[in-house]
């Protein structure tokens, strides 16, 4: 069953640091781009970063040079290390394929709660 | 990167079909066939409903249809279904590897 398991969420205090994991199963995890997508409560969905086959990496300009991705392809996983966090950092971090076509997520997590407060 | 403009809401009747826009700019949804839509149910991931535009996901039925015209792109749901109420998101690809989504539209099936 193609899979993926995110985990790592929790609570932590602003400016403090997280790290979430990403488990992939069920497919050639080397052979695609990998993202994060997070969802504040009752909000919409946005886009946090992104990590290619080769290991380049792309971000927005909300949390560029605070949040870096990476993957471990022996691993069959992908992180984000997420740090100087704020409280509008809180929402559900889901990770995601991109599959389908350029920007477009066919598998996701069940997503992992972040919530940034003191 | 500004995010799509989807409407707050829509609504139909059972067998009826509704169609939710998402428009953007000439740099992201004007600019490139990298258009996808995304159904979400009340605390589940989101799920792939269409991809580049217009390309359906197996699996997902032929009621769901994209299209684009300028600067907008629409989905339409065919046939409503209750199963159908949930929120539907758009994203697209932006340029120098930007992705941008829409706010969100919460489809009512009265």
């Amino acid at each position: 069953e193609v899979q993926l398991v995110e985990s790592g969420g929790g609570l932590v205090q602003p400016g403090g640091s997280l790290r979430l994991s990403c488990a992939a199963s069920g497919f050639t995890f080397s052979s695609y781009d990998m993202h994060w997508v997070r969802q504040r409560t009752g909000k919409g969905l946005e886009w946090v970063s992104g990590i290619g086959t080769a290991g380049d990496t792309y971000y927005p300009g909300s949390v560029k040079g605070r949040f870096t991705i990476s993957r471990e392809d022996a691993k069959n996983s992908f992180y984000l290390q997420m740090n100087s966090l704020r409280a509008g950092d809180t929402a559900v971090y889901y990770c995601a394929r991109e599959g389908g076509g350029v920007g477009s997520f066919d598998i996701w997590g069940q997503g992992t709660m972040v919530t940034v407060s003191s | 990167q500004s995010a799509l403009t989807q409407p707050p809401s829509a609504s139909g009747s059972p067998g009826q079909s509704v169609t939710i826009s998402c428009t953007g700019t000439s740099s992201d949804v004007g600019g490139y066939d990298y258009v996808s839509w995304y159904q979400q149910h009340p605390g589940k991931a989101p799920k792939l409903m269409i991809y580049e535009v217009t390309k359906r996901p197996s699996g997902v039925p032929d009621r769901f249809s994209g299209s684009k015209s300028g600067n907008t792109a629409s989905l339409t749901v065919s046939g409503l279904q209750p199963e159908d109420e949930a929120d539907y998101y758009c994203n697209s690809y932006a340029g120098s590897n930007n992705l941008v989504f829409g706010g969100g539209t919460k489809l009512t099936v009265l």
